[in-house]
């Protein structure tokens, strides 16, 4: 089995600040995600990659950019950090084509 | 407005009894349906998935999906209150490989 290391587990941050938000995984999945989650609610896109150095737009991906320099590596920047973001950060990877989808223990990201 | 939808956004069912979930998607281009449970702190797990129409089953859990209207619902018989979690539905696109997540269905399941 593989695991999904998302760091830090918790990230304190003031409103206007650049913040971001690291996932590793060691199952050599080819496809990874970062998902927003708000308190008790579904979880939400933010950006995709299929491979190595490749990036896709979620539905959510104002406010943030995204980076894969490599395949096990996936990180997430908050371009300016506001207070209406405070959320869980859940980071997820694949293998290609309709396979199951793990999970990394995710980030809180509070904005003070 | 969120591409898959869920409801109910709560149940309540009393221990042993059948919950029924719901989900839709409005994006044609979905292929494949899942269902994920995240109990409280924790992450999301897979229960069951589906792309063909018809019904799968594993021991208590039932999935149904119907493809021209894409809609899938999930069936938990015998419910125990472990059950009690966010049920999170979702829809990938083979093409693109996105998933994309409903707002999920909150079970609490009552002794």
């Amino acid at each position: 089995g593989g695991i999904i290391t998302q760091t830090p587990k918790f990230l304190i941050g003031q409103e206007g600040q650049k913040l971001t938000l690291k996932c590793q995984q060691n199952f050599n999945h080819d496809t990874m995600y970062w998902y927003r989650q708000d308190s008790g609610k579904g979880l939400r896109l933010i950006y995709y990659s299929i491979t190595e150095n490749d990036l896709q737009k979620g539905d959510l991906s104002e406010g943030y950019d995204a980076s894969r320099e490599k395949k096990s590596s996936f990180s997430l920047t908050v371009t300016s950090a506001q207070k209406n973001e405070m959320a869980v950060f859940l980071c997820a990877s694949s293998i290609p084509g309709n396979t199951e989808v793990f999970f990394g223990k995710g980030t809180r990201l509070t904005v003070v | 407005q969120q591409k898959v939808q869920q409801s109910p956004e709560s149940l309540i069912v009393p221990e042993g009894g059948m919950a029924s979930l719901n989900c839709t998607s409005s994006d044609r281009n979905v292929d494949y349906f899942w269902w994920y449970r995240q109990h409280s702190g924790k992450s999301p797990k897979m229960l069951m998935s589906i792309f063909s129409n018809g019904e799968k089953e594993e021991g208590r859990f039932t999935v149904h999906l119907n493809k021209a209207s894409l809609h899938t619902s999930l069936h938990i018989r015998d419910s125990q209150p472990s059950d009690s979690a966010l049920y999170l539905c979702a829809a990938s696109d083979t093409n693109t490989g996105k998933l994309t997540f409903g707002d999920g269905t909150v079970l609490t399941v009552k002794p």
